[in-house]
């Protein structure tokens, strides 16, 4: 049971490169995220999505975009990356949202992306 | 703004109980998760609240307060496996969870 799949695992690029995350669930899920963590902050939400062909602007949306054309798939886009954008990066799913009671958000295993 | 606070760090000994708090000042309130996270690993979802009081999962419970905005994760019977982070989230008034920074649990022999 795949779950919640990300690729790549690891990326270095350099200042200015474009890159894409994938995310990929096979749980049939509504609601997609993608977050980011760093050192001694919570996990901030970058951009969401409560079903295919929609997206919305999370708590630190600038300097990314996203897209998910398919149900299962939640791509996270760096236009020009920046040192500031050194993170880890973790997509999560959930049904029907957070908000219906108890419905956990489950997480892929992250992307370390290291922007030099 | 939404706050919320968690200890960064927490020492205890194998075999002993430890509780772990959360204090929350949200816009909303939609329910409270905790989530533990091993280091370099994904969050796992543990437990969830939105009524005051206790819920009991085997070794961890978690508790809720809504008057205080303050909730415990409590682990029994610490074995070393769960030395990891853990992670507060609130669930606000649009429906977003706003996350802790996370405790991290160290458990010694």
């Amino acid at each position: 049971n795949a779950g919640v799949t990300q690729t790549p695992k690891f990326r270095v690029l350099k200042t200015g490169q474009s890159m894409t995350l994938l995310c990929a669930q096979d749980m049939n899920h509504e609601y997609m995220y993608w977050y980011r963590q760093d050192p001694g902050m919570g996990l901030r939400l970058i951009h969401y999505s409560v079903g295919e062909g929609t997206t919305a602007k999370g708590e630190v949306p600038d300097g990314y975009n996203v897209s998910r054309l398919k149900k299962q798939n939640f791509l996270l886009g760096l236009e020009s990356a920046a040192p500031s954008q050194t993170s880890v990066y973790f997509c999560a799913s959930s049904s029907i949202g957070a908000g219906n009671s108890n419905q956990p958000q489950h997480f892929g295993d992250g992307t370390r992306l290291s922007i030099l | 703004g939404q706050n919320i606070d968690q200890p960064t760090e927490m020492t205890a000994t194998e075999g002993a109980i430890v509780q772990i708090n959360c204090t929350y000042q949200t816009s909303g309130f939609n329910g409270l998760f905790w989530y533990q996270q091993h280091a370099g690993e994904a969050p796992t979802f543990l437990s969830y609240n939105v009524l005051d009081g206790l819920e009991e999962k085997g070794r961890f419970s978690s508790f809720l307060s809504r008057s205080k905005g303050y909730s415990y994760l409590l682990l029994k019977e610490l074995q070393m496996k769960d030395s990891a982070s853990y992670l507060c989230a609130v669930l606000d008034s649009n429906y977003q969870l706003i996350w802790g920074a996370g405790t991290k649990l160290i458990i010694k022999p």
